[in-house]
């Protein structure tokens, strides 16, 4: 199993839609949770950590559940600019990051 | 925020060479880089980390002698890719971590190299 599960997609969803991916994680101490953002041939990029109370910064909205240890991101009124791959990412205690596959999301004109 | 670079951007060698990628922090010092290969559709995996002015830790899998790692200064490490062939093409991204807040917490990542072997 691997330790961070992600639906890999693709996700093609319209413009101005909300949209919500999901990820799994293996280790019951993982510590810290990002999602980055990643996009093609480029570096990922931190879009935002992710907090057991749950934390939004504008359109995103992330949440943890750490008995269910499942981590979501939603997006709302989605841009055109929001295309990209989602990796979900958990640091455990030693602090290496474990990155997940990737969601790939189209936002469709 | 802070600035990672690596060079070069992008090589193309044939089988049998070395190729040597640069990672610097720019306006931080990084007492901790990471090493990530990613291949097409797959996720970026760790190859090692090194901490300046001690050897590097290799994940497991990965030939410590195929993929020599210098972190001689906080703000540059290098990964050389010793007789590199085919199969070691890929995307090799470096990270870093600083030694003083607010870049403790956080890794920033360098653009990336893309490697393609001959």
């Amino acid at each position: 199993r691997k330790e961070v599960e992600q639906d890999p997609g693709p996700f093609n969803v319209p413009e101005g839609a909300t949209v919500a991916f999901n990820c799994t994680y293996s280790n019951s101490a993982s510590q810290s949770f990002f999602w980055y953002r990643q996009d093609c041939r480029k570096e990922p990029k931190l879009l935002m950590s992710v907090y057991s109370s749950g934390n939004e910064d504008g359109r995103f909205t992330a949440q943890l559940n750490r008995a269910s240890q499942y981590i979501s991101l939603l997006i709302r009124d989605s841009k055109l600019s929001d295309s990209a791959t989602y990796l979900c990412v958990v640091r455990k205690r030693n602090e290496k990051l474990t990155f997940g596959t990737g969601t790939r999301l189209t936002i469709i004109p | 925020g802070a600035v990672v670079s690596q060079h070069p951007s992008r090589v193309i060698c044939k089988s049998g060479t070395s190729v040597k990628i640069e990672c610097r922090s720019l306006d931080f010092q990084a007492t901790t880089m990471f090493w990530y290969r990613q291949f097409p559709k797959q996720s970026l995996m760790l190859m090692a980390t090194s901490n300046e002015g001690s050897k590097a830790t290799y994940e497991q899998g990965v030939e410590k002698d195929k993929f020599l790692i210098n972190h001689a200064s906080l703000t540059l490490s290098t990964l050389t890719v010793t007789s590199a062939h085919p199969e070691d093409s890929s995307f090799y991204i470096c990270s870093a971590r600083g030694a003083a807040p607010p870049s403790t917490d956080t890794q920033y990542f360098g653009p990336g190299t893309r490697l393609t072997v001959l």
